[in-house]
């Protein structure tokens, strides 16, 4: 069985300073790993993906995250951060499992960016 | 370019009732995905469709049904409603079922089971 786990339920950071959300996961076969962000009472958004090839994947709104196959996680990251990257943030895998899909999503972690 | 949208915003059913739930997917998406996603939880696969046939099911009992139309349109209907069934419901839409596409996603139709 396929699993996510988003260790931190929270994370707090001071705005201009670098942030880290972390998520480790398990699957069978190759990892399809994503991320997505919610705004308080809208629907998900997706940030980025790993499937192959470079260890670190750029997104949306300077978000970058690595990929670890030996360490099995996928850290979300920025360099700088914004107070309007406050919002919950999940991590979620992908596979196939006997020939039908399959989609697991972390509990997320809230970001809080202090001003 | 049309997103993801969904009806009704709110609904509000008794214990023991039905209720469907509509969705209709992203211009030039044949794949649609519906989550259940609780309060404070993550979203909760509940399955996908791609030209009419389900292709995906995470672990939701049979009441838990969908349906999907020749424009891409989809319902998720659920019978026999149990109270642990309020949750935000999430429908998601991608241009096909490769693993390897990101979802994109409507704002959620709320339910509150009384």
């Amino acid at each position: 069985a396929q699993s996510v786990a988003q260790p931190e339920d929270q994370v707090n950071v001071a705005e201009g300073n670098p942030l880290t959300v972390k998520c480790t996961y398990s699957v069978s076969g190759n990892p399809y790993l994503f991320w997505y962000v919610q705004y308080p009472n809208r629907g998900l958004q997706f940030l980025l993906k790993y499937i192959t090839g470079d260890n670190l994947v750029k997104g949306s709104y300077g978000f970058e995250a690595e990929f670890n196959k030996s360490q099995t996680s996928f850290h979300l990251k920025k360099p700088s951060a914004l107070v309007s990257d406050s919002a919950l943030y999940f991590c979620a895998v992908r596979s196939l499992s006997g020939g039908y899909q399959k989609v697991t999503f972390g509990t997320g972690t809230k970001l809080q960016v202090i001003p | 370019e049309t997103g993801v949208t969904q009806s009704p915003t709110h609904l509000i059913k008794t214990r023991g009732q039905q209720v469907t739930l509509r969705c209709s997917s992203q211009s030039g998406h044949n794949t649609v995905s519906w989550y259940q996603q609780a309060l404070g939880q993550g979203p909760q696969f509940i399955f996908q469709y791609y030209r009419e046939e389900e292709n995906g099911r995470g672990n939701f009992p049979p009441r838990f049904s969908g349906l999907q139309f020749p424009n891409y349109s989809s319902e998720l209907n659920v019978n026999a409603l149990e109270l642990d069934d309020s949750a935000l419901y999430l429908c998601a839409s991608s241009p096909g079922t490769s693993l390897s596409y990101e979802q994109y996603f409507g704002p959620g139709t709320r339910l509150t089971v009384t």
